[in-house]
């Protein structure tokens, strides 16, 4: 069973950093690519970022670029997103997400999340 | 960026009944390789996204049947028939043709 399991979100400054996990288990996380998908509250669903299947390739929103780094360590299994200098308008909720295929393509499996507050 | 038009907003529906939505892009989705990437997700209340249908029409693992999707271009439907209480929700649309990927704003399914 394909499992995503999101941690590091809370509640930060503007203009402070966070950093996002996704631990993956159920298939083999270096054979395909994934993304960082965000839901602000009671709004509809955005895509934040896509890295490839070995991380020679990343995509951002021009809202993020410059400010997040999306990363992964396929020995560990595992999905990151380095925020900096946030803003008010990047709380969400962060859902890590899984691509059909090796790199930029729809979303296959989507973890539960983790909520990230930007307020002072 | 490619904008996606759902409609309705809201669709209240009878359970057993059927429901229709709709999804409308800017631009064509058809790739230059001649495949058409438009998928279709539920997020139920509480819950995060899940995929129904993947490339207009074709139903990912473990869907049911009552879930159908059509549609070519910039035009594109999903058919629910026979609803039951497990398909209410929000339904997104969202179109990976183009650069970024973009979602519809949503449909909420909920009981009449």
């Amino acid at each position: 069973e394909v499992q995503l399991v999101e941690s590091g979100g809370g509640l930060v400054q503007p203009g402070r950093s966070l950093k996002l996990s996704c631990a993956a288990s159920g298939f083999t996380f270096s054979n395909y690519g994934m993304a960082w998908v965000r839901q602000a509250p009671t709004k509809g669903l955005e895509w934040v970022a896509t890295i490839s299947y070995d991380g020679s390739s990343t995509y951002y929103r021009d809202s993020v670029k410059g400010r997040f780094t999306i990363s992964r360590d396929n020995a560990k299994s595992t999905l990151y997103l380095q925020m900096d200098s946030l803003r008010s308008e990047d709380t969400a909720t962060y859902y890590c997400a899984r691509h059909y295929y090796s790199s930029y393509s729809w979303f296959a499996y989507w973890g539960q999340g983790t909520l990230v507050t930007v307020s002072s | 960026d490619v904008v996606m038009t759902q409609t309705p907003v809201s669709l209240p529906v009878s359970l057993g009944g059927q429901a229709s939505i709709s999804c409308r892009s800017s631009q064509s989705l058809v790739h230059s390789n001649g495949n058409t990437y438009l998928h279709w997700y539920l997020q139920k209340p509480g819950q995060s996204p899940q995929l129904l249908i993947y490339r207009v029409s074709n139903r990912f693992s473990g869907v049911p049947d009552r879930f159908s999707g059509s549609g070519s271009g910039t035009d594109f439907t999903l058919k629910i028939s026979r609803v039951e209480p497990e398909d209410l929700g929000d339904y997104y649309c969202l179109q990976s043709t183009h650069f970024p990927l973009t979602f519809g704003s949503g449909t909420k399914l909920e009981i009449k």
